[in-house]
């Protein structure tokens, strides 16, 4: 089992569908993360969670909801995306908030968002 | 605000052929630098993280130094699976713990 699973790998939806990116840690660890990666781009922190609790929002439309209902469970929901949205989205955890003890995030290996 | 830039943005090696990236920075004060290597079409994978000027890390090809104001990834004899986007992350002491300020990388493609 890999250590962090994202589902699904690949999304494609229109302006006005809604849909949910799912991400689980197999862990054990306490914080858990959503990178927005555009090509060429650096990667985009975008929400940070430690222990269910959110600790980070880095400014994000309204549009992107997050929901961590455990710390080995983080669901992303889409609504109203628009085109700019398209990206990949990659889903991160670390024992500890990433710096408190070494730098180390464990990734996923992302969902390709489309958005028409 | 934290600065993180990544030069060159691409670079094709020979096989064998030695050659370093370079992560320039810009933060109040360096809490840590990482380096991840990613893989098309796979998530980042955590490579060395480094904490102060003059420290070096050391993993097979790979060597990461540091300096007050820059990053160096020193590729030693690379082969073809050393192939990857290397990334290069920081965190300054006055970010929140959990935020990184990335780099958008550089393409390293080596051929045999």
């Amino acid at each position: 089992e890999t250590g962090v699973t994202q589902t699904p790998r690949h999304l494609v939806m229109g302006m006005t569908n809604k849909k949910s990116l799912k991400c689980e840690q197999h862990l054990g660890h306490n914080a858990m993360y959503w990178y927005k990666q555009s090509a060429k781009k650096p990667l985009e922190l975008m929400f940070v969670y430690n222990f269910k609790e959110q600790t980070e929002n880095n400014s994000v439309p309204s549009r992107f909801s997050p929901e961590c209902p455990n710390s080995s469970h983080l669901f992303l929901h889409l609504h109203t995306l628009q085109p700019e949205d398209s990206a990949l989205y990659l889903c991160a955890s670390s024992p500890r908030l990433a710096g408190v003890s070494g730098g180390e995030l464990f990734f996923g290996e992302g969902s390709r968002l489309t958005v028409l | 605000e934290d600065q993180v830039t990544q030069s060159p943005e691409a670079l094709r090696l020979q096989e064998g052929e030695s050659s370093s990236l370079n992560c320039s920075y810009t933060v109040s004060g360096l809490r840590g630098l990482f380096w991840y290597r990613q893989d098309p079409g796979k998530g980042p994978e955590f490579l060395f993280t480094l904490y102060s000027a003059g420290e070096e890390k050391e993993k097979e090809r790979l060597k990461a130094t540091l300096t007050k104001k820059e990053s160096f990834l020193h590729i030693t004899a690379p082969k073809p699976e050393d192939s990857a986007t290397y990334l290069c992350a920081v965190q300054g002491t006055t970010d929140s713990w959990g935020k990184f300020q990335f780099g958008a990388g550089t393409q390293v493609v080596v051929t045999p």
